[in-house]
């Protein structure tokens, strides 16, 4: 079993959705949370930063994390079609130097 | 540069040769990290710099993949007697010391293809 893990998707839906992306975990370790986006054929890019359990809000985008559960998610309201990418959790067990741990991704598409 | 350079964005080998990529970090990073991303299967890390020195090189897959940096700056990773499993893109990230803790930048990648 992978220490995280993401339904690869792929997920539509209507522009001005609320979108709701999903990350388990099983090391209890992990302090860190994160979520990049990735556009096709680029690198992916830090969306959101989180540390220990709570909400964290940056616009249109929530970035959740509750460490009883082991469950993080990444809420995106009013969804634009240039929302449609590739949304990456990752997960750090400490300081700088420890290796991130990601997610498969999934693939959101937006339509207009 | 402005961002993390990878070089080259696209290589075609064949099964059995030896492969370098190379990677440009942001100017100042003294973090450096390589991954490799296969379809399907999300980041996979293969190792980690600080500075010139790798203290963590845990995901290598196999002895024939090596990397070195030189300078506390440019990384190349080497892959030799290329196997077609190996075909994947490899990504390349910085980070600064004194950033958020997981903030990396990620080049574009170099996406390799083993016939």
């Amino acid at each position: 079993q992978k220490e995280v893990e993401q339904d690869p998707g792929p997920l539509s839906v209507p522009e001005g959705a609320i979108v709701s992306l999903n990350c388990t975990y099983s090391n209890s370790a992990f302090q860190y949370f994160m979520w990049y986006r990735q556009y096709s054929r680029k690198g992916p890019e830090l969306l959101m930063y989180t540390y220990s359990s709570g909400n964290k809000e940056d616009g249109r985008f929530t970035a959740q994390v509750d460490k009883s559960s082991k469950y993080i998610s990444l809420f995106i309201r009013d969804s634009q079609p240039s929302d449609s990418a590739t949304y990456l959790c990752a997960m750090s067990k400490g300081n700088s130097g420890y290796a991130l741990n990601f997610g498969k991704g999934t693939s959101l598409l937006v339509t207009p | 540069g402005a961002g993390v350079s990878q070089s080259p964005s696209n290589k075609v080998t064949e099964k059995g040769k030896d492969v370098e990529l190379r990677c440009d970090p942001i100017s100042g990073h003294t973090a450096l990290y390589w991954y490799r991303q296969s379809l399907g299967q999300g980041l996979e890390f293969l190792i980690y710099f600080q500075g010139n020195s790798a203290p963590d090189k845990s995901g290598l897959p196999s002895d024939r993949f090596s990397a070195e940096r030189t300078g506390g700056s440019v990384s190349t990773l080497t892959i030799q007697r290329t196997q077609q499993e190996d075909s994947a893109v490899y990504l390349c990230a910085s980070s600064a010391d004194r950033g958020r803790i997981g903030e990396l930048f990620f080049g574009e990648g170099s996406r390799l293809t083993v016939l």
